[in-house]
């Protein structure tokens, strides 16, 4: 079973300032079917990124993600006030069918 | 739109079983290469895969609950309903249903259905 690790577990910073999270998992993962979500108190997870770098329908562009086999990377090039909440990474294998989600990383005001 | 509705007690007494059902509305469940999943959040914390079922189908659950949870369908009803058999205080948690998109990823989320166990 794949294990993934996000990296930090909380991020203080400004509006305005760039957002770097980081993924890692413990083996590499299956055509890079790694996404990202974002959750905000109260609401179910918003899917963002899909296939580690392929933004989700109505997702602005300043949401990126990079990376492939073990290291992805979610970045948010200039943090609006919405954006404050917490990111998941998450993994899907395929043999047999499996969902793994990292433990989360906060984005904070600083 | 696709749009789902988690349904079911707010309240289960441990060793007892939760259910939890799905309804689904704007996509046949049948239809379409798609998972229908289950994904729970214990307060505070993060999201947990609890188990998924295939258009077809067939089931898939996290090894770490296997023993305890059964997925199914009612395509009569454009349902698919959790079961969880003796629920401890550990299970209290928001389930979410969700369904994938072709990648993998699940692109749309029910809003979440609170279950808390206790006495």
């Amino acid at each position: 079973e794949i294990v993934l690790t996000q990296s930090p577990g909380t991020l203080s910073l400004s509006p305005g300032e760039r957002a770097t999270l980081s993924c890692r998992a413990s083996q590499s993962v299956s055509g890079n079917s790694l996404a990202w979500y974002q959750q905000k108190p109260g609401q179910a997870p918003r899917l963002l990124i899909y296939v580690a770098s392929t933004r989700a329908t109505g997702i602005p562009d300043r949401f990126s993600g990079s990376g492939s086999g073990t290291d992805f990377t979610l970045t948010i090039s200039r943090l609006e006030p919405e954006d404050f909440a917490v990111y998941y990474c998450q993994q899907y294998g395929y043999s047999p069918p499996h969902w793994t989600f990292g433990q989360g990383t906060k984005v904070e005001v600083k | 739109q696709l749009q789902l509705q988690e349904s079911g007690p707010g309240l289960v007494k441990p060793s007892e079983t939760l259910s939890l059902t799905c309804t689904v509305s704007g996509a046949s469940i049948s239809s379409g290469n798609y998972f229908w999943g289950w994904i729970r959040q214990p307060p505070g914390k993060g999201l947990e895969w609890v188990g998924s079922i295939y258009y077809d189908g067939r089931t898939f659950y996290n090894p770490s609950l296997k023993s305890r949870v059964t997925i199914s369908v009612d395509t009569s009803k454009n349902q698919f309903s959790l079961k969880m058999t003796s629920v401890t205080a550990t299970d209290t948690a928001a389930y979410y249903c969700a369904r994938t998109s072709g990648s993998g990823d699940y692109n749309y989320w029910g809003q979440g259905a609170l279950v808390t166990v206790s006495s």
